[in-house]
């Protein structure tokens, strides 16, 4: 099935550094999501983008849904180890007529944080 | 306002026997999304239902496995005579009709054991 290029796959780093990772894709997305999984939990929302070009905080997070709307990115600033956890993001394609709102998936950056 | 509720949270069955797992949607919401996860691996997408409807199964195998949405009651998600490679965490999300419908709030999990 179709498929998100998330990177980087995985990133250990030290407490208080930036975090940086991003999404591509080969097709136009109309929304743009990232969400957080912590170990034994469901996936959390955390920034959603619906227009090219929008660039979102939500706390020390921001995320920016590409002018291309082919890619989006998510910083996280002064990393602190509850930060912990894999990120997803996910997109969805225009609607077809058949209205199918399935998302599509990156396969997630994996973030680990030395305190 | 309850989130999504999955249950059993932890199930154990032997190979052969049969699996039953829950999902209940936040209230309001009318569309659910059953996803596999793997340890280590991202999210795949199994099926997408609306009341009483299938919306889009391209992700289920096409033995062993179904999913309904009845009009009363929660999602169910079957796997009949399981057998070593159903382990696996399989997450409910769910979304509402209408407005910015393609946001997914997910529960716990369900994680499937079999020996």
């Amino acid at each position: 099935g179709q498929q998100l290029n998330q990177s980087p796959q995985s990133m250990f780093i030290q407490e208080g550094e930036d975090v940086s990772m991003n999404c591509t894709s080969s097709s136009i997305f109309n929304t743009w999501l990232w969400y957080k999984q912590e170990p034994g939990e469901g996936p959390v929302l955390l920034i959603a983008l619906y227009k090219a070009g929008e660039l979102t905080s939500n706390g020390r997070l921001t995320a920016q849904f590409g002018i291309t709307r082919k890619d989006s990115f998510l910083n996280i600033s002064a990393s602190i180890p509850s930060d912990v956890g894999i990120y997803f993001c996910a997109g969805q394609l225009p609607l077809p007529a058949g209205n199918n709102r399935k998302l599509i998936w990156g396969l997630g950056t994996s973030l680990a944080v030395n305190p | 306002n309850a989130g999504v509720m999955q249950n059993p949270r932890h199930l154990v069955r032997r190979r052969g026997q049969e699996a039953r797992l829950r999902c209940s949607p936040m209230k309001g919401h009318s569309h659910v999304y059953w996803y596999r996860q793997l340890p280590e691996e991202g999210l795949k997408f199994m099926v997408y239902l609306q009341k009483e409807n299938i919306i889009d199964e391209s992700g289920m195998p096409k033995e062993r496995f179904s999913a309904e949405f009845p009009k009363e009651g929660p999602s169910i998600l079957r796997i009949q005579q399981v057998v070593r490679g159903d382990s696996a965490a399989y997450f409910c999300a769910s979304s509402p009709q209408g407005g910015r419908a393609n946001v997914l709030t997910f529960g716990a999990g369900s994680r499937l054991t079999v020996l």
